[in-house]
């Protein structure tokens, strides 16, 4: 099975920053990773799949890049809306979700 | 508009059953790949199973493997999960998710629905 790990699990920032976030397949996947934005009682919504296409109405702020086992997402412009937990899943084989990075305020 | 509407959770004794049914509208249902995905309070995403939008395949996760069945109806266009020998470890939001292909990232999610397992 393809394990994903995030770091940081907990990123403080403020209004503004530029912040990125890493993902890291255990294996190989390609460019076959998703991001995704959780607010707290809320479903996921996906920003970013095939590693850096932005979905349908997600702002240009949102960025992902990487492929094979490493992968970040960068958002250019910290907005009061982004804090949120963000997951990365691949979905090279089956489909699995890193544990998440939440962005909290600084 | 492109809809998910989960139903069925509640609480249920350790050993029970329960089916989870997850309407969609707004898309051909039959079309799609469509996947359940849960997380248990103050934890990640887990994902759960997938079906192919022709219901010939379907695929599980080792933890519910053996007492987890997805399906889907195609003439109600909806997605059900049936869950057996539940365990306390199964409780968690559980959320239906539409993906454009089989393999694919989950562009559609539902609101979830909650599932909990005590006695």
């Amino acid at each position: 099975d393809i394990q994903m790990t995030q770091s940081p699990s907990t990123l403080s920032a403020s209004v503004g920053d530029r912040v990125t976030m890493t993902c890291r397949a255990s294996q190989s996947i390609s460019s076959w990773l998703a991001w995704y934005q959780q607010k707290p009682g809320k479903a996921p919504k996906l920003l970013i799949y095939k590693a850096s296409s932005l979905e349908s109405g997600v702002p240009s702020r949102f960025s992902g890049s990487g492929s094979g086992t490493e992968f970040t997402l960068t958002i250019s412009s910290l907005q009061p809306g982004d804090f949120a937990t963000y997951y990365c899943q691949q979905y090279n084989s089956g489909w699995t979700f890193g544990q998440g990075t939440k962005v909290e305020i600084k | 508009e492109v809809q998910l509407l989960e139903s069925g959770g509640g609480l249920v004794q350790p050993g029970g059953s329960l089916r989870l049914s997850c309407a969609a509208s707004g898309f051909t249902f039959s079309s799609y790949g469509m996947s359940w995905v849960r997380q248990a309070p103050g934890k990640g995403l887990e994902w759960v199973s997938t079906i192919s939008g022709s219901g010939d395949n379907t695929f599980y996760a080792d933890s519910v493997k053996g007492r987890f069945t997805i399906s889907g109806d195609n003439s109600k266009n909806t997605l059900y999960l049936q869950m057996n020998s539940l365990s306390a470890e199964d409780t968690a939001v559980y959320y239906c998710a539409k993906s454009q292909q089989l393999f694919y990232a989950f562009d559609i999610w539902g609101q979830g629905t909650m599932v909990t397992v005590s006695s």
